[in-house]
């Protein structure tokens, strides 16, 4: 079955540390993976996202990830954490083909910042 | 251009009573899904609608229905609610196919 996981619940780094976060996947077919960052009481912005190509990929806020086939990986990444970057993180497959459109989200990782 | 619009912003509701959800797509935008999120959990898929159709629903009981309007506008429909459906409410728009969703600011359903 297509899932997705996020085995970090919660991380806690530094202001100016940097910054992982992991995400595996399950899926048969060519993943079109995305990373959500989601403040209190919002609703999902979209981060970065990976349809094919280049593995390494950019995304706003300075966030980017790198998609890995071998692994079934696709990990988040900021090199240096401000406090404003404190959210919570979901990692998400699109489920696709024929009629199917729907997103798999991973439980998400919440990440606070130390000043 | 405004993106993706939900009402209300919060809800409280009693056990049993229904409830309506609404929805307004980013401009230019076909396809609207809906999305459960239960505190501390990721959002979990309930159905999809595109040409005023259901076109695929997630494992949620009949009690949740939806609806499509021409403008593609939509609203989610709760029946008997039971506190367990207490949740932040999330829709979704985009085109047709498999192009990325763009999500709302969310409705935050508490039944009491």
């Amino acid at each position: 079955a297509q899932s997705v996981t996020q085995p970090d619940i919660h991380i806690t780094v530094s202001e100016g540390a940097s910054l992982e976060l992991r995400c595996n996947y399950s899926y048969g077919a060519t993943p079109y993976l995305f990373w959500y960052v989601q403040s209190p009481g919002q609703g999902l912005q979209l981060l970065l996202k990976y349809f094919s190509g280049d593995t390494l990929v950019q995304g706003i806020k300075g966030f980017e990830a790198e998609f890995k086939r071998s692994q079934s990986s696709f990990n988040l990444r900021k090199p240096s954490v401000h406090w404003s970057d404190a959210a919570e993180y979901f990692c998400a497959v699109l489920l696709y083909g024929g009629a199917t459109n729907k997103l798999i989200f991973g439980t998400g990782t919440l990440l606070a910042v130390q000043p | 251009d405004a993106g993706v619009t939900q009402s209300p912003t919060h809800l409280i509701k009693t056990r049993g009573q229904q409830v309506t959800l609404r929805c307004s797509p980013k401009s230019g935008h076909d396809t609207v899904s809906w999305y459960q999120q239960a505190l501390g959990q990721g959002p979990q898929f309930i159905f999809q609608y595109y040409e005023e159709e259901e076109r695929q629903r997630g494992n949620f009981p009949d009690r949740f229905s939806g609806h499509q309007f021409p403008n593609y506008s939509s609203e989610l429909n709760v029946n008997a609610l039971l506190l367990g459906d207490s949740a932040l409410y999330l829709c979704a728009s985009s085109l047709s196919g498999w192009d990325e969703q763009y999500f709302g600011p969310g409705t935050r359903l508490t039944v009491t």
